[in-house]
């Protein structure tokens, strides 16, 4: 079972517009990262936010987490077309890092 | 560095076949990760290693499955024998201190099972 759930699965702007990505998730985490895979290669990690923090920036990249709720959003500013890709979050709980089913953003030029 | 580094990138065979994967990960990284990543499930954490032992192999879904590390430079996940519902990308990840550093992933292995 996935204890990530990413909202909406699928995505698609225009260049220059804001992309807005959330995660869901069950239970007590220790962090949330944040993911990006582009088509048919690896994942590359974005930005990780522990449980005691509310905010984090990365460049055009910004992460929220309200563990009240058990949600996370990964808000990209600015988008480019490079910025195509999937996104997913991790949750880890324990000794587990769980993905999410991921977001398909796609960014119209 | 080169990052995490998987072999081969693509292998097609055919069922009943044994499969090997391989993974060479960051150097000095402490924690190695084997997922699977398909459409239906999404990417499912198989086994990982720290300090080359096997801590969580839970996610193995059957004994046809196993993973090793002889040392910490490399490691293997083997199929055997393989069946189509194999087919999948296979990801190896390595992080330096666990889960609550960044994963660093291979380009993964594309394994098609006939």
């Amino acid at each position: 079972s996935q204890q990530g759930e990413e909202d909406p699965q699928a995505l698609s702007i225009q260049e220059g517009e804001n992309a807005t990505m959330n995660c869901s998730y069950k239970t007590s985490i220790n962090n949330l990262q944040w993911y990006r895979q582009n088509s048919g290669r690896g994942l590359v990690h974005l930005i990780l936010i522990r449980s005691n923090e509310r905010e984090k920036h990365s460049g055009r990249l910004r992460v929220t987490l309200d563990t009240s709720k058990k949600s996370s959003s990964l808000l990209i500013t600015a988008s480019r077309a490079a910025d195509t890709a999937s996104y997913f979050c991790a949750t880890n709980a324990g000794n587990m890092l769980t993905f999410g089913g991921g977001t398909r953003l796609m960014v119209k030029p | 560095d080169a990052g995490v580094i998987q072999s081969p990138r693509h292998e097609v065979t055919e069922m009943g076949q044994e499969v090997t994967l391989r993974c060479k990960p960051i150097s000095g990284h402490d924690y190695l990760f084997w997922y699977r990543q398909t459409m239906m499930r999404g990417l499912e954490l198989l086994i990982y290693f720290n300090n080359n032992v096997p801590i969580d192999d839970s996610g193995m879904p059957e004994d046809r499955f196993s993973a090793k590390m002889p040392n910490a430079s490399f490691s293997t996940l083997k199929i055997q024998p393989s069946e189509p519902r194999d087919s999948a990308v296979y990801f190896c990840a390595s992080s330096r201190t666990g889960w609550g550093t960044e994963a660093f992933f291979g380009q993964g292995t594309r394994l098609t099972v006939v």
